[in-house]
């Protein structure tokens, strides 16, 4: 398996521009997540994913940000308008949870974005 | 999810193990102790996760004290690929998802 996949792996833009950020995560896993890193926060989860459904978005800054996943082997993250506060790695993570267990996240090389 | 301390940085002889310690003080029953571990500029990779009991496997072992309330990362002959930063995280087994990465350990080894 080729592990979760992302692109672009750079992205600079303007502030003001929409970005998106793409992720293929591993087959047969049911679960995906974004996370965000930067050196002031660390990393921090964004949004998280079951079955394609949102669970969770509690993480997502503000309305500039939205995530979608239109089916179990894509993913987006879109940021509009970007800000330059937004520059950050941006990682997502896949993962297969069975139920009330454990379960093993497997994250992405990420996308580092600058907005200038 | 119980919170986690770490020393911010540690140090190691290349060919010697490294031992990571982790306190996790208020953790309950049902949460289980993850390492992660990212080499800069690369994505968080999974080591190993433990309840109760001593893991092993081919990364690395996991010690849990009895009480729980701490573990260690061991690295049994480190190499200077193992220079990164070590991320402890306690889960619950029913949360499901979201892993809380704190500040983790940046380990560097040496030649």
């Amino acid at each position: 398996d080729a592990g979760v996949i992302q692109s672009p792996r750079h992205e600079v833009t303007e502030m003001g521009q929409e970005v998106t950020l793409r992720c293929k995560p591993i087959s047969g896993h049911n679960s995906l997540f974004w996370y965000r890193q930067t050196m002031m926060r660390g990393l921090e989860l964004l949004i998280y994913f079951n079955n394609n459904v949102p669970i969770d978005d509690s993480g997502m800054p503000e309305d500039r940000f939205s995530a979608k996943m239109p089916n179990a082997s894509f993913s987006t993250l879109k940021i509009q308008p970007s800000e330059p506060r937004d520059s950050a790695v941006y990682f997502c993570a896949s993962s297969y949870l069975a139920g009330p267990s454990t379960d093993t996240q497997y994250f992405g090389p990420g996308t580092r974005l600058t907005v200038l | 999810d119980a919170k986690t301390t770490q020393p911010p940085s540690m140090d190691c002889a290349e060919g010697r193990a490294a031992n990571l310690p982790c306190n996790h003080s208020t953790i309950s029953g049902n949460e289980y102790v993850y390492w992660y571990r990212q080499i800069h500029s690369q994505g968080p990779q999974y080591i190993i996760h433990g309840l109760k009991n001593n893991e092993t496997n081919e990364m690395a072992s996991l010690i849990i004290t009895e009480d729980r309330k701490s573990s260690t990362l061991i690295l049994p002959h480190a190499t200077l690929r193992d220079t990164a930063v070590y991320y402890c995280i306690v889960r619950s087994g029913d949360s499901g998802y979201a892993l809380n990465f704190g500040k983790g350990t940046s380990l560097l080894v040496t030649p």
